[in-house]
């Protein structure tokens, strides 16, 4: 059983369109975060909810919009994709935002 | 945010070489991990640091903690073609359910 899955794994779409990207988790844990990483492999937080709600969003901008249904998901829905959000998203979760955080396989977006 | 930086930002060493990495913050940490992530790959846990001076050693690998807990380094010794990969580490100033990582490391090893 995968900790953290996400889907899709790839995503190719053009410019304009709305995607959303899913991510679930069966740790238990109540932290979830959604990060972004660019052709440099710098990796930046974007968002992290704990039991529901957010608590940090880290400057993205409003197209990126995170939703969390219960503690188990965490989905991300993007609208009016750019080029410049073309990158890795990586969904994580942890234990109180403080322990070791496991990572889903990633998605891989490419807007076109 | 500001990212922490790791220095260097890349690495190519010749297996059986050693090499290390050093993550830098200008403030107080309360506790600091470390991950790896292979190419292609998802960033994976490797380490947690708590304690000033503490150090942890995991096979070839040994990770520090500063004494002034603004610090930390990576150190693989003896590299080998499986060590390939971007080493990040992520500082933790206290401010719960937030998880950021510096710039990372990508070590190359070669035969």
């Amino acid at each position: 059983d995968t900790a953290v899955s996400q889907t899709p794994k790839y995503l190719v779409t053009q410019m304009g369109n709305d995607k959303s990207i899913k991510c679930e988790q069966n740790l238990g844990h109540d932290t979830m975060y959604w990060y972004k990483q660019d052709s440099k492999k710098f990796l930046k937080i974007m968002f992290s909810y704990n039991n529901k709600e957010l608590i940090i969003n880290e400057t993205v901008p409003n197209r990126f919009s995170p939703k969390s249904p219960d503690k188990a998901h965490l989905n991300l829905h993007i609208n009016s994709l750019e080029l410049g959000d073309s990158a890795v998203y990586f969904c994580a979760s942890s234990q109180l935002g403080v322990g070791e955080a496991f990572f889903g396989q990633g998605t891989r977006l490419t807007v076109v | 945010g500001q990212q922490v930086m790791q220095i260097p930002q890349y690495q190519h060493v010749q297996e059986g070489e050693d090499f290390t990495t050093y993550c830098n913050s200008s403030t107080t940490l309360s506790n600091i991990q470390w991950y790896k992530q292979r190419p292609g790959g998802h960033p994976v846990f490797l380490i947690q640091l708590v304690k000033s001076g503490e150090v942890k050693k995991q096979k070839r690998l040994t990770f520090q903690f500063g004494e002034a807990k603004k610090n930390s380094s990576l150190h693989i010794t003896a590299t080998q073609t499986t060590d390939v990969g971007t080493y990040f580490c992520a500082p933790f100033t206290g401010t719960a359910s937030k998880l950021t990582f510096g710039t990372g490391t990508r070590l190359q090893v070669t035969l």
